[in-house]
């Protein structure tokens, strides 16, 4: 079984102040990691993605993520927000036979 | 441009009336999910195809039916023995060729309202 913990629901920051967004997954096997981002009412787009290799991820829009595995960690970070920021976003895990499982989300408001 | 679409984009429907909606993609992608997301709950799987003719039931299927005649298609059916059917339902498609490719790409959502 696996599982993803997103310690966050809601998340206000100053825009141009960095934020981090915390990451927590549990597996019995090796995993994938995924960023994504969702605006109001739309679908959700990849922001970043772990696969093997270097544990600091960069994606889109100036976010990067570090993958922790001692501490079963990936979390996302970037170092200046701006309005354009404020989204859901949502941490998934693929485990054994490819099966994804998503976190709750986390809200970022980004407050001008 | 590749992508999935979904239709449509808020639909009404009256307690027990089945609805279906609509996903169709062109990314030739070999995989399709359904998706049921309500505040504060996150994404829940419905239902997940990985090849056509095949489906299987995801962890919150009740209430539900899919079919899969065609690869770019992967239409879900509410019908009225879902109790709370009021929720936005996104559909997703991915390609697995191996382990860690699961990355899934969303369409736009459809916003379901139970009048």
């Amino acid at each position: 079984a696996q599982s993803v913990t997103q310690l966050d629901s809601q998340v206000p920051v100053f825009e141009e102040a960095p934020v981090e967004l915390r990451c927590n997954y549990s597996s019995s096997v090796s995993v994938y990691l995924f960023w994504y981002v969702q605006y109001p009412n739309q679908g959700l787009q990849l922001l970043l993605k772990y696969l093997s290799g270097s544990t600091l991820v960069k994606g889109i829009n100036g976010f990067e993520a570090e993958f922790n595995k001692s501490q079963t960690s990936f979390h996302l970070r970037k170092p200046s927000v701006h309005i354009s920021d404020t989204a859901e976003y949502f941490c998934a895990v693929e485990g054994g036979y490819q099966k994804v499982t998503f976190g709750i989300g986390t809200k970022l408001q980004v407050i001008p | 441009d590749g992508g999935i679409t979904q239709s449509p984009k808020y639909l009404f429907r009256k307690e027990g009336q089945n609805v279906t909606l609509s996903c169709e993609q062109n990314l030739n992608h070999d995989a399709m999910y359904w998706y049921r997301q309500d505040p504060g709950q996150g994404l829940r799987l419905i239902y997940y195809s990985q090849i056509v003719n095949d489906f299987q039931k995801g962890d919150i299927a009740e209430g539900y039916s899919v079919s899969r005649e065609k690869k770019e298609s992967f239409p879900l059916t509410v019908t009225s023995a879902q109790k709370n059917p009021t929720a936005f339902y996104l559909c997703a498609s991915s390609n697995l060729p191996s382990p860690g490719t699961n990355e899934q790409f969303f369409g736009p959502g459809t916003r379901l309202t139970v009048l």
